[in-house]
């Protein structure tokens, strides 16, 4: 299976400073075709999570673009320019290259 | 508007068997691969299963295989998951998800609201 880690487990951010989050998978997620398969989501307090990022750096319909996502192979980063109380949650990278699909632990990202 | 709405959740005993079901709106349904993600209590988020379009193709989580059947009734744009032999460790809040495309190999873009299942004694 392919393991994701991510770090920090949590975050404590003051709202208009920068955030960043990292995703480390245990195998490559760049396809033979020339896509990457992974994908950041946010899970809001009480809500369905929900997708903010697909192929590593490709934002969702609706999504500000004070999020922006990077990296490649094995290492991604998800930055958040200006966080917002909006931002609160638990935020998941995903890879779907392999089965099983796998998700990283979560980093809870809260608001001082 | 696009919409997954998921029923069937519930509190049952080890052994036992429920089905889930996941009503979509808003999108061409047998377009798109359809999946199960679940998330136990205070814990973080677990891939299930995927369903292609056609309903042909399907995929399970190891920890899931053989006891939990996942298809689809695209005249009927609903998704199920058949849970069988549940255990204490199946507890958890079961999501619905649709897929960005075809193809097994995308993002979740929607999610439903979740709907409980819960398995003790």
């Amino acid at each position: 299976d392919i393991v994701m880690t991510q770090t920090p487990l949590s975050l404590s951010v003051t709202p208009g400073q920068p955030a960043s989050i990292s995703c480390k998978s245990s195998q490559s997620l760049l396809h033979s075709g020339g896509k990457t398969y992974l994908y950041w989501y946010l899970q809001k307090p009480g809500q369905p999570p929900q997708l903010l990022i697909y192929e590593v750096s490709n934002r969702f319909s609706g999504v500000p673009d004070r999020f922006s996502g990077s990296g490649s192979g094995t290492d991604f980063t998800l930055k958040i320019s200006r966080v917002e109380a909006e931002d609160v949650g638990v935020y998941y990278c995903m890879q779907s290259l392999r089965l099983p699909l796998t998700f990283g632990g979560g980093t809870k990202v809260e608001i001082k | 508007e696009v919409q997954l709405v998921e029923s069937g959740g519930g509190l049952l005993q080890p052994g036992g068997s429920l089905r889930l079901s996941c009503a979509a709106s808003g999108f061409t349904f047998s377009s798109y691969a359809m999946n199960w993600v679940r998330q136990a209590p205070g814990k973080g988020l677990e891939w299930v299963s995927t369903i292609s379009g056609s309903g042909d193709s399907t995929y399970y989580a190891d920890s899931v295989k053989g006891r939990f059947t996942i298809s689809r009734d695209n005249s009927k744009n609903t998704l199920y998951l058949q849970m069988n032999s549940l255990r204490a460790e199946d507890t958890a809040v079961y999501y619905c998800a649709k897929g960005r495309g075809a193809s097994i190999m995308n993002a979740f873009d929607i999610w439903g609201q979740g709907t409980m299942v819960t398995v003790s004694s």
